[in-house]
């Protein structure tokens, strides 16, 4: 029973161009959102976050919007660059343990 | 801060054979999390300790996976005795306290049991 579903396990998009990644959840106990990013042979590093009190938040080229209703997130990449391929997982916790679950990942390929 | 380490970075192991992944997480990170990575499930939680005390092991496969902190400064995680589909990379991460949000990973180990 995947809590946070990321449904798309690839995505291709030209650099300069904008690249979405999707992410659903359906604990409605989640109040803290995270992306990570993860190059080969390393481990995930934290990239954005967003409390579920707000519905965006911005980091340079990195946006995050969240969905309460929708129960759903997606990080926005603009312009994209060709460091910017790698894996990305959506996470989320809940304010009643420390343990943060994440998705199965998005493998994210920026095209010269 | 050297980071989050874990040791081995790759380990080959036959069927039915112990074996033991480390981590040593960041001095003064009271968390520690024990996750799997595997193609079909992503990367899940296996088990966390707060203080050096297991919270939460719900996500432990089974009786062949067992996880210890004696200390503040290492962690382990043991499979006895390994099959082929314990193959996967394991990483370790830490956090400050329960209130930072984001964890430091480890580089992970890759396991391989043939």
């Amino acid at each position: 029973d995947q809590q946070v579903k990321q449904n798309s396990p690839s995505l291709s998009v030209q650099e300069g161009r904008i690249s979405i990644l999707n992410c659903d959840y359906t604990n409605s106990m989640f109040d803290y959102f995270l992306w990570y990013k993860k190059y080969p042979a390393e481990g995930p590093t934290f990239l954005i976050s967003i409390s579920s009190i707000k519905d965006k938040n911005e980091d340079g080229r990195f946006t995050v919007f969240l969905n309460k209703s929708a129960k759903h997130l997606s990080l926005h990449i603009v312009p994209s660059q060709p460091g910017d391929s790698a894996v990305y997982f959506c996470a989320a916790r809940s304010h009643r343990d420390d343990k943060i679950i994440f998705g199965k990942g998005t493998r994210l390929h920026i095209l010269p | 801060d050297a980071g989050v380490i874990q040791s081995p970075r790759h380990e080959v192991t036959e069927m039915g054979q112990e074996v033991t992944l480390r981590c040593k997480p960041i001095s003064g990170h009271n968390s520690l999390f024990w996750y799997r990575q595997t193609m079909m499930r992503g990367l899940e939680l296996l088990i966390y300790f707060n203080n050096n005390v297991p919270i939460d092991d719900s996500g432990m496969p089974e009786d062949r996976f067992s996880a210890k902190m004696p200390n503040a400064s290492f962690s382990t995680l043991k499979i006895q005795p390994s099959e082929p589909r314990d193959s996967a990379v394991y990483f370790c991460a830490s956090s400050l306290d329960s209130a930072n949000y984001g964890y430091t990973f480890g580089s992970g180990t890759r396991l391989t049991v043939v």
